[in-house]
């Protein structure tokens, strides 16, 4: 139940297009929902988050989208460029109190976005 | 701002050998987080401190494995003794409780090599 499962564990894309990397998670008692962007010999880094009382959250060219029902979210790369070249981690944890910040990572994927 | 400090940033030792790994959590921040991430096994929750008090220690894989936290500047996991299996990259988060967004500050992590 605390498994979070992502999809593809690697894409590649052209520049400009749209990369689209899927979520699909099992404990109900999540409600927080953040991707993380990690580049080669770094730490994950927070890119957008979102909680499950709306069905989409963009920031730039980075869009959450998040189907409740289905127990899914996906992360939106509009205009892909090659600095966006990373390994991407989706997350899952209950928020509140001692619990927030214990995060269950899906395996990552690899975006490579050739010029 | 200076970010979470990790050291060593590689270490290469031998099986049997004690690793001993450091964090410096961003200053103000009370938790405190230890990752592992392997190739297999993706970002696994060691363990995670609030206020320098362990709350969680579920993902410690065994019992060679230690992490304490003297004070609120500092922390330490020990592997003692290695093996080979630990080979991983280790990384340190912290965060601040009370933040809206939640958000895990990561070091570079350290990674180490057990021969």
């Amino acid at each position: 139940q605390q498994q979070v499962k992502q999809s593809p564990q690697s894409l590649i894309v052209q520049k400009g297009g749209i990369s689209i990397i899927n979520c699909a998670y099992e404990n109900t008692a999540f409600d927080y929902f953040p991707w993380y962007q990690q580049f080669p010999g770094k730490g994950p880094a927070l890119l957008i988050a979102i909680r499950p009382d709306v069905s989409e959250k963009k920031e730039g060219r980075f869009t959450i989208s998040f189907n409740k029902s289905a127990k899914q979210f996906s992360l939106h790369i509009m205009d892909s460029q090659p600095g966006d070249s990373a390994t991407y981690f989706c997350a899952a944890s209950k928020g509140g109190g001692t619990s927030y910040g214990k995060l269950t990572f899906g395996q990552g994927t690899i975006l490579t976005v050739h010029p | 701002d200076a970010g979470v400090i990790q050291s060593p940033r590689h270490e290469v030792t031998e099986m049997g050998q004690e690793v001993t790994l450091r964090c410096k959590p961003i200053s103000g921040h009370d938790y405190l987080f230890w990752y592992r991430q392997t190739m297999m096994r993706g970002l696994e929750l060691l363990i995670y401190f609030n206020n320098n008090v362990p709350i969680d220690d579920s993902g410690m894989p065994e019992d060679r494995f230690s992490a304490k936290m003297p004070n609120a500047s500092f922390s330490t996991l020990k592997i003692q003794p290695s093996e080979p299996r630990d080979s991983a990259v280790y990384f340190c988060a912290s965060r601040l409780q009370g933040a809206n967004t939640g958000e895990l500050f990561f070091g570079e992590g350290s990674r180490l090599t057990v021969l």
